[in-house]
Parts: C-alpha cells; structure tokens; sequence
C-alpha cells in the first residue's frame, strides 16, 4: 500500500514558539493532505484540507493564521503552529488518499506536541 | 455535525476468543464506511472500506458488515490473537467528491494471552 511519513513524532516546544510537521508521501503523489487533531480520549477531528499549489481549506472553527498549511510540492504537505500555547497540546496526524481509490486514507504516524 | 459512535469504547478478551463491536453513523447521506486498526506506535491502516448495503468483507479473521438503512455497522474477530491488539477506528464518508470523513472514537482491544 501507499506510505505516508511523517516527522517528528514527538515535539517539546516552549510556549511562544512555532513547530512545523512534515507530512510526505513516500510513493505515490497526492495533491490532497489532511490534517487531524486528537486529543484524549477523543475522535479523530478534521483540521484541514491541504491542496498542492493552493491554500487550504480550514474547517469550521480551526484557525488559518496560527494553523499553517503548505502543500508546495505533490509529496510534501506541513502544518506549523505558530506562537504554539499549551492548549494546542495534542496529536497531529496527517493523511492522504490515492486519486481514483475508494476513498481509502493512508495515515502517517502522527505527531505529539506538548508545549510547556 | 455528524455523530459516528463506536461501543465499547474498550474492551479485554482472552487469547483464542472472539469479538465483535459496533459502529453506528447517520443513516441518510451515505457514501462510505470505513474500518482502520490502529496499532500503538504506528499509522492507522485501512482494513475496510465497504460502500454497499448488506456489504460483508472479510480479511483473514476479521470481518465486518454494513446496514446503511439503520445505521450501523459490525467488526468481527474471529479467535482473537494478541497481535489483533489495537484501536479500530470507524470513519463515515457523507459525500462524494470529498475525503471528509468523520470519525468514532475508536474501539481499544486488547487480547490477553
């Protein structure tokens, strides 16, 4: 199946500071990313639609300006956050699908952020 | 927003058992149900994506099965192994020409030897 990697798997930051997540996809290419946050012992939730070459789609309720997304090349999507602040503690996870697939995800393998 | 819930939210069998549980999910807008495992430490992967009414797949010992018109569907393990240790995720797909799935808060199994 398709691989989807992502880095880095845990990140302490100060708060304050920006972090930036990678989210590639090793084999294949996707125009399309999305981003997932979850915290504990809650669902998978839905952050952003990440589009090679254009912006992003943000859902409701998840802020552009602190959440940003680049998807500059068709295997290389990132979401920094910036000016990060204890309550954007979480786990990050990224994901794609193949075009004309069922709609099947393929995930990375998600990253913890704690901010102090 | 869409409600996709999963029971139980955890649950201990003894190595050899098997198991099921249940992922219930809007009934009207229906595109697709997906099934992930998700084992500690590593990515969600796909186990199923059934789209069908009446949909049953199977994939070694596990198998799962799909009612769109009341809403629910059902993940089985069939003499479970330790190694079936995990999350199972269910994800409800509400719409063609999107990926916007919207997902339970998973199933955590754990098989004891």
């Amino acid at each position: 199946g398709a691989v989807v990697s992502q880095h880095p798997s845990w990140v302490i930051c100060k708060s304050g500071t920006s972090v930036k997540i990678e989210c590639r996809s090793l084999d294949f290419q996707a125009t399309t990313m999305f981003w997932y946050r979850q915290f504990p012992k809650q669902s998978l939730m839905l952050m952003a639609t990440s589009n090679e070459g254009s912006k992003a789609t943000y859902e409701q309720g998840v802020e552009k300006d602190k959440f940003l997304i680049n998807h500059a090349s068709l295997t290389l999507s990132t979401l920094t956050v910036t000016s990060a602040h204890p309550e954007d503690s979480s786990f990050y996870i990224c994901s794609a699908g193949l075009a004309g697939n069922t709609g099947e995800l393929f995930f990375g393998e998600g990253s913890r952020l704690t901010v102090l | 927003i869409l409600n996709v819930e999963q029971s139980p939210q955890s649950l201990h069998v003894q190595e050899g058992d098997s198991t099921n549980f249940t992922c219930s999910f809007p009934s009207s807008n229906f595109y697709a149900l997906h099934w992930y495992r998700w084992e500690t430490a590593k990515s969600p992967e796909a186990l199923f994506v059934m789209t069908l009414n009446g949909d049953e797949k199977k994939k070694g010992r596990i198998s799962a099965t799909l009612n769109t018109k009341e809403g629910y569907s059902y993940l089985y393990i069939k003499g479970s192994q330790p190694e079936d240790s995990a999350t199972y995720l269910c994800a409800f797909w509400g719409g063609a020409g999107s990926y916007q799935l919207t997902f339970g808060k998973g199933t955590k199994l754990s098989v004891i030897p």
